[in-house]
């Protein structure tokens, strides 16, 4: 079956420490993209990624990084440096990053940092 | 940053009743307006993608119409089913930006 999957469905760590959300895609889809949803708030664009080797800084990147090695992966790393990473957040993909193209979500990642 | 607006933000109705709701955009600049389905503990769903002005698609029960001019998009629903029940997020791009800006979802209730 073709699918994005995030791994893992909830994920708890402490103040201070980086923390990696995995994200894959098995559509040989060219554009992914990470999301964050906040209560009483839209889903906010965090990075995407047009190509292998590229990406690009949404509205919110700071305290966040990525990277786009292969075509079906595109992790997500919540640095110490993100002020509120307590928050869902949602992988996305599509053929190609042009809107007309739907984009096809994952089943989300909720992260509680204490 | 692009306004993306939805109304309202929460709906309950009977199973058969009809309902709609409503998605608006700056018209400036427009390229696409996204319709998704989020239902609780699944993934959001693409339900339409429309880029003309005056566009309406289908698919069952559900449709949607787009008015680029004026900035909306309506999406029905004929004859609603407990099945139904889920959040129905837009999204659109326009402004002055190129990414895909959504909205916060109306949450629609369908009571058996």
């Amino acid at each position: 079956d073709g699918g994005i999957t995030q791994s893992p469905k909830y994920l708890f760590r402490k103040e201070g420490q980086n923390v990696t959300l995995s994200c894959e895609q098995n559509l040989n889809h060219d554009a992914m993209y990470w999301y964050r949803q906040d209560p009483g708030q839209g889903l906010r664009l965090i990075y995407y990624s047009q190509i292998v080797n590229d990406f690009q800084k949404g509205d919110i990147a700071e305290g966040y990084s990525v990277s786009r090695e292969k075509k079906e992966s595109f992790p997500l790393t919540v640095t110490s440096a993100q002020k509120n990473p307590t928050a869902f957040y949602l992988c996305a993909s599509s053929i190609d990053r042009q809107h007309f193209y739907e984009q096809y979500f994952g089943p989300g990642t909720r992260l509680t940092v204490t | 940053i692009l306004n993306v607006e939805q109304s309202p933000q929460s709906l309950h109705v009977q199973e058969g009743d009809s309902t709609n709701f409503t998605c608006s955009f700056p018209s400036s600049n427009f390229y696409a307006l996204h319709w998704y389905r989020w239902e609780t503990a699944k993934s959001p769903e693409a339900l339409f993608v429309m880029t003309l002005n005056g566009d309406e698609k289908k698919k069952g029960r559900i449709s949607a119409t787009l008015n680029t001019k004026e900035g909306y998009s309506y999406l029905y629903i004929k004859g609603s089913q407990p099945e139904d029940s889920a959040t129905y997020l837009c999204a659109s791009t326009g402004g002055a930006t190129n990414k895909l800006i959504f909205g916060t979802g109306t949450l629609l209730a369908v009571q058996p």
